[in-house]
């Protein structure tokens, strides 16, 4: 049963490029959650898709957008990144049949973006 | 601007020694609290998901209580082993699909 997995594990950007992470859910999962966690502080919620739409955002400016595919999957996409911008992103998904309140989450191990 | 809290930031303990933190919201934006354990290296994994007032779960040597009126719950770990090092998060869901997660306790259990 494959859990989260999220790609690619590292990278190294500059100010002002553009990025995407890719996130791919748990087995049977249909909704995605994206996270961003910098140094010492838990992680901040940034948006959740559900049936390929974002059903609720953080907040987060619009330089951070979204996409979630037919099979799940989900992209979270950065552009003109800032050295702000340099954290941990972590993926989770879950059932959302409207009851993702009160069920866990499945995280993957995340995405460390540096930017330089 | 909702907060959750957690308290302490780091601990360090005895193999053996029962230890507990905190994790305080407010009371009034409550629908579900999460706690989570994050090892080093690793993903955060699920614990506990707490919905009503004066909730107890337990899951090996680990237990969280639940007071959502005053707005804080407890973890306890009984007789802590090395293994149990990792950070412990809770998370607060008001009701909406966004989740609300406090900066977690570090816990370091020296053999």
């Amino acid at each position: 049963d494959a859990g989260v997995t999220q790609s690619p594990t590292h990278l190294i950007k500059t100010r002002g490029q553009q990025v995407t992470l890719r996130c791919s859910p748990k087995s049977g999962h249909d909704t995605v959650s994206w996270y961003q966690q910098a140094l010492g502080q838990g992680p901040q919620f940034i948006f959740q898709y559900y049936e390929e739409e974002e059903r609720q955002r953080g907040n987060f400016p619009d330089r951070f957008s979204g996409h979630q595919f037919p099979n799940y999957s989900s992209e979270l996409n950065v552009n003109a990144l800032l050295l702000g911008d340099s954290a941990l992103y972590l993926c989770a998904s879950s059932l959302g049949q409207g009851v993702v309140r009160n069920q866990p989450q499945h995280f993957g191990d995340g995405t460390r973006l540096s930017i330089l | 601007i909702l907060n959750v809290e957690q308290s302490p930031q780091s601990l360090h303990v005895q193999e053996g020694d029962s230890t507990n933190f905190t994790c305080s919201f407010p009371s009034s934006n409550f629908y579900a609290l999460h706690w989570y354990r994050w090892e080093t290296a690793k993903s955060p994994e699920a614990l506990f998901v707490m919905t009503l007032n004066g909730d107890e779960k337990k899951k090996g040597r680990i237990s969280a209580t639940l007071n959502t009126k005053e707005g804080y719950s407890y973890l306890y770990i009984k007789g802590s082993q090395p293994e149990d090092s990792a950070t412990y998060l809770c998370a607060l869901n008001t009701g909406g699909f966004k989740t609300i997660f406090g900066a977690g306790t570090r816990l370091f259990v020296k053999a």
